[in-house]
């Protein structure tokens, strides 16, 4: 009963290090999702799947890289880390685009 | 610009009584309304959905109205209790893009015994 699975929970990095954030779900979504939540701000959408093979860009890409590794499998890539990346991260799957996701429960991620 | 506004910001109440949240959205094309709730240290959990021609739906204790006239929503939670204590989130989705899927930045609500 995992639905979606996130690793690591907690990190911290150092500027300018780099370090994927993995997310795994095993609903047989077909889409994906990766959020970062800051204080007093709603959830923004970093980048999306809709479907295996396809990814885009949603509100905040700057500083990320994604790779859609199988329908189960979503990772997050920061390939310089930045204080401004400093955030809790949360994955999401939903079968379809506009169904409702379900949540991971986040990885709470601090970059001095 | 596609936007969601929740009010109150926090609120605190006794236990056992009811409180409603509110939410304004401006997105366009609107596909539907989610109302999700986040506790403390984990990821949202979905609470309800509803399509334009929606005005009423319920989850046990809590009753999510939509009103897509005037572009508001509200969540009405009855009879609350301790583990009601969490942040509820409004979001709002355009047709079918992911990248038009709002979220409010939600009501931080703290229930007392």
């Amino acid at each position: 009963n995992a639905g979606v699975t996130q690793t690591p929970k907690f990190q911290v990095l150092k500027t300018g290090q780099s370090m994927t954030l993995q997310c795994a779900q095993d609903m047989n979504h077909n889409s994906m999702y990766w959020y970062r939540q800051d204080p007093g701000m709603g959830l923004r959408l970093i980048y999306y799947s809709a479907s295996e093979g396809t990814t885009d860009k949603g509100e905040v890409p700057n500083g990320y890289n994604v790779s859609r590794l199988n329908k189960r499998e979503f990772s997050l890539r920061l390939e310089s880390a930045a204080p401004s990346q400093t955030s809790v991260y949360f994955c999401a799957s939903s079968g379809l685009i506009n169904q409702p996701q379900h949540f991971g429960d986040g990885t709470r991620l601090s970059i001095l | 610009k596609n936007q969601v506004e929740q009010s109150p910001q926090s609120l605190i109440i006794l236990e056992g009584k009811n409180c409603t949240l509110q939410c304004n959205y401006t997105v366009s094309p609107f596909s539907n309304l989610r109302w999700y709730k986040q506790d403390t240290g984990r990821g949202p959990v979905s609470l309800t959905i509803m399509t334009f021609s929606e005005n009423t739906k319920s989850n046990g204790r809590y009753t999510a109205t939509l009103d897509a006239d005037t572009k508001q929503s509200s969540l009405h939670i009855t009879a609350s209790q301790l583990s009601d204590s969490a942040s509820y989130i409004c979001v709002v989705s355009a047709l079918s893009s992911a990248s038009k899927i709002i979220f409010g930045s939600g009501t931080r609500l703290s229930i007392r015994p």
